[in-house]
């Protein structure tokens, strides 16, 4: 089966670097995803890879290994406003977007 | 960026009644719009992928007469939950794909709808 798997939490203090992992095990591959989501509010696109390696973006940064399907996404000089849940998702053979269920990012003065 | 839209941002019905969800991509067409739903504390699970001019296509699971979906035009899919029950309270949230050039570009997110049933 399809399988998406992050961390369900994470604690990290303002100021500070925190790496979120995502692992996957899909039917085909076409590309990984990373969205920020707030409480109560849609998830925000934050990132795509498709390509072996590292995209960054800001203070925000996406890596891709796709033979050990594994993705992080690296955030730096966080923010009290980074506290939300990060989704990474993978779209499959069919270009359809598998998601994990997310990674509560908890930032801390 | 692409904008898409979601009317209402939230309602409340009483059980038994039915709501109608509008999805709008604003700035592109969007021959492939997803509905999907989200409870407390839970990811994103995918109902319906809409195309215009066609039927949906439901996930397994997902009561294809409960939630009418009708993708009528490129710019416009709406989501009718039918005889709502409180069970069916949750965070409704479209998405619209951009395919431009035949191009693949991500999904855009509409802002939401929470549907509250009594």
């Amino acid at each position: 089966g399809q399988n998406i798997d992050q961390p369900t939490e994470m604690t990290a203090t303002e100021g500070a670097i925190v790496q979120i992992n995502c692992t996957y095990q899909t039917s085909g591959f076409n590309g990984l995803f990373w969205y920020q989501q707030h409480a109560g509010e849609a998830p925000t696109f934050l990132s795509y890879n498709v390509l072996d390696g590292l995209e960054e973006k800001g203070r925000f940064s996406s890596f891709l290994s796709r033979s050990k399907g594994y993705s992080y996404l690296l955030l730096k000089e966080l923010q009290m406003k980074d506290s939300a849940s990060y989704l990474c998702a993978v779209m499959d053979s069919n270009y359809q977007l598998i998601w994990g269920a997310g990674t509560k990012l908890i930032i801390k003065p | 960026g692409a904008v898409v839209s979601q009317h209402p941002s939230w309602v409340i019905c009483k059980s038994g009644t039915s709501v109608k969800i509008e999805c709008r991509s604003l700035d592109f067409q969007a021959t492939t719009m997803f509905w999907y739903r989200q409870f407390p504390k839970q990811s994103l699970m995918l109902m319906a992928t809409s195309n215009e001019g066609s039927k949906a296509t439901y996930e397994q699971g997902v009561e294809k007469d409960k939630f009418l979906i009708n993708h009528a035009s490129l710019t416009l899919s709406t989501l009718t939950v039918t005889s709502a029950h409180p069970e069916d309270s949750s965070f409704y949230i479209c998405s619209a794909r951009d395919l431009e050039g035949g191009q693949l570009d991500t999904q855009y997110f509409g802002p939401g709808t929470r549907l509250t049933v009594l």
